[in-house]
Formats: structure tokens, C-alpha cells, sequence
């Protein structure tokens, strides 16, 4: 059975603290990794992984895939209070037409 | 651009009343349309998606179906709600091979 899991579920850093969120997958005909960060609203988009290796960077948001070992990561350095939500770690897989998604983490930065 | 569209934004239904949302997409022609359901504190779990007119193609059995009537329009149906369907519903699109975005969500709560 096709499944992603992240870790962990929930986190609270201070401010300025530098966070890794985790994505393990195991999905048949593995296209594409996608993260999403939601607040109280819907998912927005932040990154697509397609090849292992290579780091898609925004700002102070990264993401790094490795197919070898079904994880991604997404780091988040000097974290701001606009930080806090929950994020998601989906997975494209089988015809393309199919997101499997994690149950997501969810971050707390406090001042 | 592509934007999507979903209404209403949020819902109180009682038990066993009949539930329709609807989702729309404007700027893409032909995309793959998708239903999710988002339970409190709980991942996206996916309910149908559509690759295209009339096509439609079921995930989970339950008491709610989805219609395409037209290219860029999904509507997710039920004849008699339950309390278990309460949650916050989410309609996505996206292109063969490519990032799924979502529309900004229904919340519905069954009393």
C-alpha cells in the first residue's frame, strides 16, 4: 500500500531556531515530491522534487529529495513567527494523476 | 493565471440533509481535478479525482459522489450527510505530470 509519513507531527521552536521536517515515502512509480505549507486555509505550494540531489531553495526555505532512501527533507532556518502552520509532504505516483499525502507537521514558532 | 474557485466557504448541514459543493477552474483547459477531505488534525485523504469530462474515479467508498458536468467544473455530492462527514473540503487541479494547487476550501460542519 502506497504511503507517506512525516515526522515529526509537532514541533514548537523560539524564533531564529533552524528546523528539519522530514517526509519518508513509499509509493509505486514515484514521480514527484511536493510540499505544501497550510495555515488555517488551504495548502499553498512551496516546492516540487523531481531528482535526488539537487536543493530547491526559497528564501530561507530548502528542499532536498533522495530517491535512493524514499525521504525529503525541508529545512527552515531563522524561523519566524509567520512560520507557524502545518506542513504537507505529498507524493505523485502510479498514472500521475494520483497525491499521496502525509498527515502533515505541524510547527509552533513562539517569539 | 490559473485560479480555482470553491463555494461556499463554509456550511452547517443537519444530519441526513443533501450536500453539493462546487469547484471551478479558470486559465487551464483539461485538468486533472481532485476532491480531498480534511479532518480535524488529520492529513488530506483523498475522495475522487477526474481526468476529464464524466470521468470520474472513486477512492474511498462512502456516502458522498462527484460529478464533472463540465470541463473545468467538479461538484461533490451527497443525498443524505452524516455526522462523520463533517471537515474541511478541499478541491485541487493540476496537469498531467505536474504541481497540484488548491482552491481555498469549504468547511463543513453536520450537526
Amino acid at each position: 500500500e502506497d504511503k507517506v509519513v512525516q515526522s515529526p507531527l509537532s514541533l514548537v521552536v523560539h524564533e531564529g531556531d533552524t528546523v528539519t521536517l522530514n517526509c519518508s515515502y513509499e509509493v509505486t512509480n514515484f514521480r514527484s515530491l511536493l510540499w505544501y505549507k497550510q495555515e488555517k486555509k488551504a495548502p499553498t505550494f512551496l516546492f516540487m522534487l523531481t531528482s535526488s540531489g539537487i536543493e530547491k531553495k526559497s528564501g530561507r526555505l530548502s528542499s532536498i529529495l533522495d530517491k535512493k532512501e524514499l525521504f525529503s527533507i525541508l529545512n527552515i532556518t531563522a524561523t519566524q513567527t509567520g512560520d507557524s502552520a502545518v506542513y504537507l509532504c505529498a507524493v505523485e505516483g502510479d498514472t500521475g494523476n494520483q497525491f499521496y499525502f502525509g498527515t502533515g507537521t505541524s510547527l509552533t514558532v513562539i517569539p | 493565471s490559473q485560479t480555482i474557485h470553491q463555494w461556499p466557504a463554509t456550511l452547517v448541514q443537519p444530519v441526513g440533509s443533501p450536500l453539493s459543493l462546487e469547484c471551478t477552474v479558470e486559465g487551464t483547459s483539461n485538468p486533472n481535478l481532485y476532491w480531498y477531505r480534511q479532518a480535524a488534525g488529520r492529513g488530506l485523504q483523498l475522495l475522487f479525482y477526474s481526468v476529464g469530462i464524466g470521468q470520474i474515479s472513486s477512492e474511498v467508498p462512502q456516502n458522498l459522489s462527484a460529478s464533472r458536468p463540465q470541463d473545468r467544473q467538479f461538484i461533490l455530492s451527497s443525498k443524505k450527510l452524516l455526522l462523520s462527514d463533517s471537515g474541511f473540503y478541499l478541491c485541487a487541479w493540476s496537469v498531467f505530470l505536474g504541481t497540484q494547487y488548491f482552491g481555498p476550501g469549504t468547511r463543513l460542519l453536520v450537526l
